[in-house]
C-alpha cells in the first residue's frame, strides 16, 4: 500500500523568507502524481502545485515549486516569498495512475507565517 | 460558480442518532469522495463514486453508508452516530479523466457526536 508521510507537525517562517516543507512516499509504482494542498483556516482544501512522476522537470507555480527526488521518494514544498496569506495547513498527495486510483494524504504541517 | 456545496457546516448529534450529510456539486463532475479530516490524522478515505450508480469503499467505511442517484450528488449516511465519528467530513470532486486531475474541496461539515 502507498503510503505519504510528513514527519514535521510544524514549521515557521519569517514573512518574505523561504521554507521548504518536506514529505516522503512509498510506492512500488513507476508512474504517478504527487500534489501539495493547501488548507487555510477557512477550512477550503486547495490545490497548490502537482508533479508527474515520469516528469523530470521540477513544477513551478509562481512562488512554489518543488523539489522532487524520485529515487528517493521524496517530494518537498518550497514558498518563496513568504506571505501571511500561506499561513495554513499544507497536505502532501500521492496518486497512481489507472482508473479508479485515489488520492493518499500525509498528516499535514501547519505553516505559521511571522510577520 | 457553486463548485462543491456540502450542508450542514456544523452539526452535533447525541450518540445512537442518524443524519445524512448532503453534497452536491455543479460541475458535472463523475468522480466524488468523501474524506473525514481527524485532528494529526490528515485525510482519510470513507466512500468514492466513479459515476451515478456506482460506489465504493474506501479505506475506513465502516459506519457510513452513499449513494449516487444523479451525477450531482453524493449524501454521506451515518446510521448509529458513535463519539469516533466525531470529525470534520470534506467531500470532494473531480473528472477523474486522468490521475493528475485535481480534486475539488467543499468547505467541510464538523460533526460531533457526544
Amino acid at each position: 500500500a502507498q503510503t505519504v508521510t510528513q514527519s514535521q507537525p510544524e514549521m515557521s517562517v519569517q514573512e518574505a523568507e523561504t521554507v521548504t516543507l518536506s514529505c516522503t512516499y512509498d510506492t512500488s509504482e513507476s508512474d504517478y502524481y504527487l500534489f501539495w494542498y493547501k488548507q487555510p483556516p477557512s477550512r477550503q482544501m486547495i490545490l497548490v502545485i502537482r508533479q508527474e512522476a515520469y516528469k523530470q522537470q521540477n513544477a513551478t507555480e509562481n512562488r512554489f515549486s518543488v523539489n522532487f527526488q524520485k529515487a528517493a521518494k521524496s517530494f518537498s514544498l518550497k514558498i518563496s516569498d513568504s506571505q501571511l496569506g500561506d499561513a495554513a495547513m499544507y497536505f502532501c498527495a500521492y496518486r497512481r495512475t489507472g482508473a479508479n486510483s485515489k488520492l493518499t494524504f500525509g498528516k499535514g504541517i501547519t505553516l505559521s507565517v511571522r510577520p | 460558480n457553486a463548485g462543491v456545496t456540502q450542508t450542514p457546516k456544523f452539526r452535533i448529534l447525541k450518540i445512537g442518532q442518524s443524519m445524512t450529510l448532503q453534497c452536491t456539486q455543479d460541475m458535472n463532475h463523475n468522480y466524488m469522495y468523501w474524506y473525514r479530516q481527524d485532528p494529526g490524522m490528515g485525510l482519510k478515505l470513507i466512500y468514492y463514486s466513479v459515476g451515478a450508480g456506482i460506489t465504493d469503499k474506501g479505506e475506513v467505511p465502516n459506519g457510513y453508508n452513499v449513494s449516487r442517484s444523479t451525477t450531482e450528488d453524493f449524501p454521506l449516511r451515518l446510521e448509529l452516530a458513535a463519539p469516533s465519528q466525531t470529525s470534520v467530513y470534506f467531500c470532494a470532486s473531480s473528472t477523474g479523466q486522468t490521475s493528475n486531475s485535481p480534486l475539488h474541496f467543499g468547505n467541510g461539515t464538523r460533526l460531533t457526536v457526544t
